[in-house]
């Protein structure tokens, strides 16, 4: 049951842009749509985006989410201390009937 | 409050059986499939079990297909996870969230040892 794929380390400076992505294939990322969680260490997951690429209420608009084909993107903007953290995606996988994550990525700000 | 609390988490043989609980308030219950996902130490987020919204099916990680059960009781808003011979490399958290995973609980520590 293969996962999704996203790059296992992303380096950014203080108030850049990071952009995380997230790839699978159709039968997930294409036609389901991906969640995008962050999780800091000792902490449960914390939704940031939704399927439809929404944000939940209480998330900062520095968090941005989309997708093209079969590749999601996270894209965070004026990076603060506080995003560093572990980045994972997730999708329905509708021909397999399983939910797939991502590796995760682990964002460090400079 | 919108939330869902696990329990049930703890220290078992290998060999033996755990039930973990998930407890939810604030929405539905019954409109929403349920699942839960697990996080080893160190490692990342590992889907394990989900199940729809009025119970009629059910579906497994193929690591723990024919060990663990998901269930669920509408009426007390709560699903369940019955953990069967158990293995050292079940050691995890493990959450429960609402699909289509957008809430999450603060997970609970299952440690399979000897």
């Amino acid at each position: 049951q293969a996962g999704l794929t996203q790059p296992p380390s992303v380096s950014k400076d203080l108030s850049q842009t990071a952009t995380l992505t997230c790839t699978g294939n159709f039968n997930n990322v294409g036609n389901q749509g991906a969640v995008w969680l962050q999780q800091h260490q000792g902490h449960p997951p914390k939704v940031l985006s939704h399927r439809n690429n929404n944000r939940p209420s209480g998330i900062s608009e520095r968090f941005s989410a989309s997708r093209s084909g079969n590749t999601a993107s996270l894209t965070i903007t004026g990076l603060q201390p506080e995003d560093e953290a572990d980045y994972y995606c997730s999708a329905w996988d509708s021909s397999l009937s399983i939910w797939v994550f991502g590796g995760g990525t682990k964002l460090t700000v400079l | 409050e919108v939330q869902v609390v696990e329990s049930g988490g703890g220290l078992v043989q290998p060999g033996g059986s755990l039930r973990l609980s998930c407890t939810t308030s604030g929405f539905t219950f019954s409109d929403y499939w349920m699942t839960w996902v697990r996080q080893a130490p160190g490692k990342g987020l590992e889907w394990v079990a989900s199940m729809t919204g009025d119970g009629s099916a059910r579906f497994y990680v193929d690591s723990v297909k024919g060990r663990f059960t998901i269930s669920r009781d509408n009426a007390k808003n709560s699903v369940y996870l019955q953990m069967n011979s158990l293995r050292v490399e079940d050691t995890a958290i493990y959450y429960c969230a609402r699909d289509p995973v957008d809430l999450w609980g603060r997970g609970t520590l299952v440690t399979v040892s000897s």
